[in-house]
């Protein structure tokens, strides 16, 4: 069974750095084809897709935000990390992490529950 | 980016179809790309439900009835959701999404069952 668990902080003061942990289990992030997505929803809006790293490291970002945008992962601890540097108070938004993989097209299937994150001062 | 375009609300009754619309801008070929569609209720994440790229080229998502479906009208560079005999479940907000060469959402649209 494929799980997903997003942590980091609920509240950040604008100009600050968000840091997110997505933990995952029942799949490998050194298996190929598999990759992790990050996807946001500020409150009542829509989904926004923000950084995907891929199986062999390729990562790659939302054109809007790349500059503020860092993600790595650990694979032998099943984790993704993503760093948002610069944070302000629209960025308010929960933060969903995203199984992917690549079969014959792309897929991104199963979701964690996601973390609410707050920028306020 | 480009920006795909759902109508924010949309109702029916149970027992009846909705038809959920994603229009691609028109500088992308809907007849090119995959069509994703998932399922948001209140306080939780997303559901994949499916992909759509032609009749012969579709997929339905772990556990997703069959009662979803998706298809595309080319002449309105359109994806379309399906929902046939509606329950009171399918509530929720739908998204479309494509993956060209990153990903990008629709905007959402509310359904609401009568």
């Amino acid at each position: 069974q494929v799980t997903l668990r997003e942590s980091g902080p609920a509240l950040v003061k604008p100009t600050q750095t968000l840091t997110l942990t997505c933990t995952f289990s029942g799949f490998s992030l050194s298996t190929s084809g598999m990759c992790v997505s990050w996807i946001r929803q500020p409150p009542g809006k829509a989904l926004e897709w923000l950084a995907r790293i891929d199986w062999d490291d390729d990562k790659y970002y939302s054109t809007s935000l790349k500059t503020r945008l860092t993600i790595s992962k650990d694979t032998s601890k099943n984790q993704v990390v993503l760093t948002m540097t610069n944070m302000d108070p629209v960025d308010t938004a929960t933060y969903y992490c995203a199984r992917c993989y690549y079969d014959r097209y792309y897929y991104m299937d199963v979701w964690g529950k996601g973390t609410t994150v707050t920028v306020s001062s | 980016q480009p920006v795909l375009t759902q109508p924010p609300s949309s109702s029916a009754s149970p027992g009846e179809s909705a038809r959920l619309t994603c229009t691609l801008p028109s500088d992308i070929n809907v007849g090119s790309y995959n069509i994703y569609w998932y399922q948001q209720k209140p306080g939780s994440p997303p559901r994949y439900l499916l992909y759509y790229y032609s009749d012969s080229d579709k997929g339905q998502g772990s556990g997703v009835p069959s009662r979803f479906s998706g298809s595309k009208d080319a002449s309105a560079n359109t994806g379309i959701l399906l929902i046939s005999g509606l329950q009171s479940e399918d509530e929720a907000d739908y998204y479309c999404m494509i993956w060209p060469s990153s990903v990008v959402f629709g905007g959402g649209t509310k359904l609401t069952v009568l």
